[in-house]
């Protein structure tokens, strides 16, 4: 089975400054998705970024990058330039690429405050 | 429209009512999903549909109903319901239940007296 590691449950940063969250993971299988999820105290899950484990290009979405290390089995997220609305809790989550039923695997997650 | 919406915001029932949760998604979406939250946890996946039909019950307690009437609409069953059952209600949907990108709604949030 598939696990996701979160270790640190808060991180606070000061606005317009970076972040990186830490995020590892286990798996036998070689092909899958990983993702990080932002859920602010309003409560609706977003995706913020997705990464498919066959492309060693780093996926990037505006501010949001990930360092995606495979053999580390390592998936964190670096916040640049962080804002007031980057506050919430983010989770890392594993997700299969094979059957019909494979399940998103969530960790723990980590409540970022972003400092004024 | 990358919405799925979710009714009511906000839900206080007693141990012995009876009340529905109702998701919506316009999407065209194939794949629904209900999850559970409970304050600063993950969500826990609850149920599964796949074009209408129950695909996956992760050994819910039978206090807890799904129905999917139709591809658009996901609803959640409740009757005699337990304190410890109070968390965020999620309804997220995917195109399909193998693709990755699940889109998630604001949830419902339960409190059971």
């Amino acid at each position: 089975a598939q696990t996701v590691t979160q270790s640190q449950p808060e991180m606070s940063v000061q606005e317009a400054e970076t972040v990186t969250l830490s995020c590892t993971y286990d798996t036998s299988e070689s092909d899958y998705y990983l993702f990080w999820y932002k859920q602010p105290p309003s409560r609706q899950m977003i995706l913020v970024i997705r990464q498919e484990a066959y492309k060693q290009q780093n996926a990037t979405e505006n501010r949001f990058s990930v360092n995606f290390q495979k053999a580390a089995k390592s998936f964190s997220l670096k916040i640049s330039d962080s804002q007031l609305g980057d506050a919430a809790m983010y989770f890392c989550a594993y997700r299969s690429t094979t059957g019909a039923n494979s399940k998103l695997t969530f960790g723990k997650g980590i409540t970022l405050s972003v400092r004024p | 429209d990358t919405e799925v919406t979710q009714t009511p915001k906000h839900l206080v029932m007693g141990m012995t009512n009876k009340k529905s949760l109702k998701c919506e998604q316009h999407m065209g979406h194939r794949a629904m999903y209900w999850y559970k939250q409970k304050a600063k946890k993950p969500p826990e996946l609850m149920f599964v549909y796949s074009y209408e039909k129950l695909s996956i019950n992760e050994s819910v307690p039978s206090r807890f109903s799904p129905e999917c009437p139709n591809s658009s609409l996901l609803n959640l069953h409740l009757h005699a319901l337990q304190p410890e059952d109070s968390a965020l209600y999620l309804c997220a949907s995917s195109q399909f239940v193998s693709h990755y990108e699940q889109y998630f709604g604001p949830g419902t949030r339960l409190t059971v007296t």
